[in-house]
């Protein structure tokens, strides 16, 4: 069975910084592309950015590209978000999943929130 | 690319046919996703392609369109097709429709 899990969230302060992990079991993750996605307390959904499988090509969502990065270390099956400079509209909830420009695995979610 | 999905909620009856549309602001080829998202879960993946059904999804979802226009059919409406429906296009980098809520009247 498929299976993502998200950890890292939490409550966060404006301007700090804040790693998000994802560990995959049940399928080769070394094979697959990986993506984040967020969804805001109004439901809206943003794509983040993916990464290659081998770790060696990412991409961004303009909006977000200088603030945000994405990583994997294929030996721990583990994909990462690395979150800096938060600010208040990212408060979210940081979906990790299975990606080939569609998402055909989701994590259950880490909730995230800025506040001081 | 603006995605838009109407309606925002929409209230059918058990065995019902119900159609969901979603409008793509510019031509997306059949590059458009739907996922259903119940309440307090992650998303899953319903179609692909426009109108290419994911392994394991019943036979009463389909999918259907091109170009900027595109609906979700969901043939027969059962009690667990309560959820939050979004459309995703992914022909240019990728954006989200903003949802259609189903309920059962």
């Amino acid at each position: 069975e498929v299976q993502l899990v998200e950890s890292g969230g939490g409550l966060v302060q404006p301007g700090a910084s804040l790693k998000l992990s994802c560990v995959a079991s049940g399928f080769t993750f070394s094979d697959y592309w990986m993506s984040w996605v967020r969804q805001t307390p109004g439901k809206t959904m943003e794509w983040i950015g993916d990464i290659k499988y081998d770790g060696s090509y990412t991409n961004y969502a303009p909006s977000l590209k200088n603030r945000f990065t994405i990583s994997r270390d294929n030996a721990k099956s583990t994909l990462y978000l690395q979150m800096s400079n938060v600010r208040s509209e990212d408060t979210a909830t940081y979906y990790c999943n299975r990606y080939n420009y569609v998402m055909d695995a989701w994590g259950q979610g880490a909730s995230v929130t800025v506040s001081s | 690319i603006q995605m838009t999905q109407s309606p925002s909620l929409l209230s059918a009856s058990v065995g019902d046919r119900v159609t969901l549309s979603c409008k793509a602001g510019q031509n997306i080829n059949n590059y458009l996703a739907w996922y259903q998202q119940k309440l307090g879960e992650a998303p899953k993946l319903l179609i692909y392609n426009a109108n290419s059904l994911q392994t394991g999804i019943p036979s009463r979802f389909s999918g259907s369109g091109s170009g900027t226009d595109f609906t979700l059919t969901i043939s027969s409406l059962q009690p667990e097709d309560v959820a939050t429906y979004f459309c995703q296009q992914y022909n240019s980098w990728t954006t989200f429709g903003s949802g259609t809520k189903l309920e059962i009247k």
